[in-house]
């Protein structure tokens, strides 16, 4: 099974400011098969990034993805005020499918 | 556009068997890219993946959770549908079931059921 760890834990940012979050695979994860997806308290997580890089239907060009092997990384380059929430990413590039343990970016 | 919506029971005792329901509307459960699976989050923790159905049949699950579930799916109410066995306090989770492109990632998801685990 391949292990997923964010870091940081929690990232305290101000509106307009960039956040970059980090997703560590504890083996390389083939194809870059790497989503991420944002949470907000209530509320079912919404598909953000797959493959990695691409961006799913509707989702604003400043959350962009990147990375390959066992470093990824999701950035917001300029946080607005509905992106504060908790950031999980999860591989399929192997079963089972894992989930990282998330990235909460709050306000500063 | 495609809505999923989770239905069960949101209380179950210890030892017993956990069962839910997710109704797909507005589309299609027989789509040839998707599969249809399960996530669960435990109050103020991650994510977790159960498993997945393909509309033939095809089943994969978490090998942690293997022994102890079944997902099956009917075509023609375009549901599929979650059992998990001889549940603890420890199943006790916010219950999703989401549309999985490819049994790779999770595009479209349903709101979410809470089952708590209790006497």
């Amino acid at each position: 099974e391949i292990v997923l760890t964010q870091s940081p834990g929690t990232l305290s940012l101000s509106p307009g400011e960039r956040a970059t979050l980090s997703c560590r695979a504890s083996q390389s994860v083939s194809s870059s098969y790497l989503a991420w997806y944002q949470q907000k308290p209530g509320q079912a997580p919404r598909l953000l990034i797959y493959g990695a890089s691409t961006r799913a239907t509707g989702i604003p060009d400043r959350f962009s993805g990147s990375g390959s092997g066992t470093d990824f990384t999701l950035t917001i380059s300029r946080l607005e005020p509905e992106d504060f929430a908790v950031y999980y990413c999860q591989q399929y590039g192997s079963s089972p499918l894992t989930f990282g343990g998330g990235t909460k970016v709050e306000i500063k | 556009q495609l809505q999923l919506q989770e239905s069960g029971p949101g209380l179950v005792k210890p030892s017993e068997t956990l069962s839910l329901t997710c109704t797909v509307s507005g589309g299609s459960i027989s789509y040839s890219s998707y599969y249809w699976g399960w996530i669960r989050q435990p109050p103020g923790k991650g994510l977790e993946w159960i498993g997945i159905i393909y509309y033939s049949g095809s089943t994969y699950y978490n090998p942690s959770l293997k022994s102890r579930v079944t997902i099956s799916v009917d075509t023609s109410k375009n549901q599929f549908s979650l059992k998990l066995s001889s549940v603890t306090a420890a199943d006790t989770a916010v219950y999703y079931c989401a549309r999985h492109f490819s049994s790779a990632y999770m595009d479209v998801w349903g709101k979410g059921t809470t089952v708590t685990v209790s006497s």
